[in-house]
């Protein structure tokens, strides 16, 4: 079974449209991310969140909203997309506290048209 | 600041070792990571260090870690055309519990 799991793997879309990418993990852990991978590779962390909390928000745009309904579950909402959101996002998790190793899902590709 | 450096490229023939460097700059950080991305792949972990160890050895890689220098290594040793991906260095930035990725090194192997 796939530890951490993201839907849809590739995802296509027209400018201006809103579209959610869902991101479930079964390692029991506490803490969920989201990353963002530029097309030069570049990984930049967006979003944190701790037993559905958040804990890190890193000045991304007030359009990409995160939503936890549950520690399993962290999912990323998109509004009005841009050219420049085409990337891959990958969801990831870890045990609680500070320390811990990350666990990657396999990444959504998102080409935004 | 929270930056994490490695050069972009390397290219090593087959069967000799690579060396992987990366800088970092947060100095309380507790754990050093490498992960690997293979093409269209998401981002695996190879191994990591706690920051009170200088090298920690495991099969075919092995990480340095110099504290004084914030500097920090992965040897693949006999290297082959799998390793060909994308190694990403990065830390534990502590005071914000996040990990920080350096930009990635590819790298590349010749026959």
């Amino acid at each position: 079974d796939t530890a951490v799991s993201q839907t849809p793997k590739y995802l296509v879309t027209q400018m201006g449209n809103d579209k959610s990418i869902k991101c479930e993990q079964n390692l029991g852990h506490d803490t969920m991310y989201w990353y963002k991978q530029d097309s030069k590779k570049f990984l930049k962390i967006m979003f944190s969140y701790n037993n559905k909390e958040l804990i890190i928000n890193e000045t991304v745009p007030n359009r990409f909203s995160p939503k936890s309904p549950d520690k399993a579950h962290l999912n990323l909402h998109i509004n009005s997309l841009e050219l420049g959101d085409s990337a891959v996002y990958f969801c990831a998790s870890s045990p609680q506290g500070t320390g811990n190793t990350i666990y990657f899902g396999e990444g959504s590709w998102l080409t935004v048209v | 600041g929270e930056d994490v450096e490695q050069s972009l490229f390397l290219s090593v023939r087959e069967g000799d070792s690579s060396v992987i460097n990366c800088t970092y700059t947060d100095s309380s950080s507790t754990y050093l990571y490498w992960y690997k991305q293979e093409p269209g792949a998401g981002l695996q972990l190879l191994t990591y260090i706690f920051s009170n160890m200088d090298m920690k050895q495991d099969q075919r890689l092995t990480v340095l870690l110099n504290k004084k220098d914030k500097h920090l290594s992965l040897r693949i040793a006999d290297t082959q055309t799998g390793d060909s991906a994308i190694y990403f260095c990065a830390e534990m930035y502590s005071s914000a519990s996040k990990i920080i990725f350096g930009s990635g090194t590819r790298l590349s192997i010749r026959p």
